[in-house]
């Protein structure tokens, strides 16, 4: 059974902190991707990564990093936390084409 | 530039009757789509995909319809029931991308009413 887990299902943090979400998937799949998702806004995407220590942008990087050191390992962080970045994140896998993805359950993240 | 877009942020229907969700796309590149289905407080999850060399695909009470011509898609549930209430998104990709990247429309809120 495919697995992706992320490493907090809720996580509150003060304005300016540095955030650290975790994703860890088991199907060997070369490419993971960080989501979050707003109300009326979809999914968008954070930053992708389709092999250890490569990345690419997304469609809102901004006040974001990630790092992929490991194959099964995508982490996500937040430079200096704010208030507009209160969200539920969502960590994705995926191998070859059709490029299924497979989601973890969310992080939702409150930043006071 | 929205390349998929879902143009009813929301839909509400009886327990019984059918549920169609619509999604457009612009890419004409696009030759596989995919519906995945979100609960509150979980990841989404898939539902159901089609090629693009096909105009339908059904699995159970779910069945995608494809119009290439209009680019065009939507998904019909039949019957409905409440456990199907939800966030539908569509998402689309297509072979030469290497990266595993899907655009995904913005969702659709279903409802279905007891």
């Amino acid at each position: 059974d495919v697995k992706v887990t992320q490493s907090s299902r809720y996580l509150v943090k003060r304005t300016g902190e540095k955030v650290f979400l975790e994703c860890v998937q088991d199907m060997d799949h070369e490419n993971m991707f960080w989501y979050r998702q707003d109300p009326g806004l979809g999914l968008r995407l954070i930053y992708f990564s389709y092999d250890v220590k490569m990345k690419e942008k997304g469609d809102i990087p901004e006040g974001y990093s990630v790092s992929r050191e490991k194959k099964e390992r995508f982490s996500l962080i937040l430079e200096s936390a704010s208030t507009n970045q209160t969200s539920m994140y969502l960590c994705a896998s995926t191998g070859q084409f059709p490029y299924e993805q497979y989601f973890g359950p969310g992080t939702r993240l409150t930043v006071t | 530039d929205q390349q998929v877009k879902q143009n009813s942020p929301s839909l509400s229907v009886q327990e019984g009757r059918i549920s169609i969700l619509n999604c457009d796309y612009t890419n004409s590149m696009f030759d596989y789509f995919l519906w995945y289905k979100k609960y509150p407080a979980e990841g989404p999850t898939f539902l159901i995909s089609i090629s693009s060399i096909k105009d339908k695909n059904e699995d159970g009470r779910f069945t995608v319809f494809l119009n290439k011509s209009a680019k065009h898609l939507s998904l019909h549930i039949v019957p409905s029931q409440p456990g199907d209430s939800a966030v539908y998104f569509c998402a689309a990709t297509h072979g030469s991308s290497n990266t595993g990247k899907l655009i995904f429309g913005q969702g659709t809120t279903l409802q279905v009413k007891p």
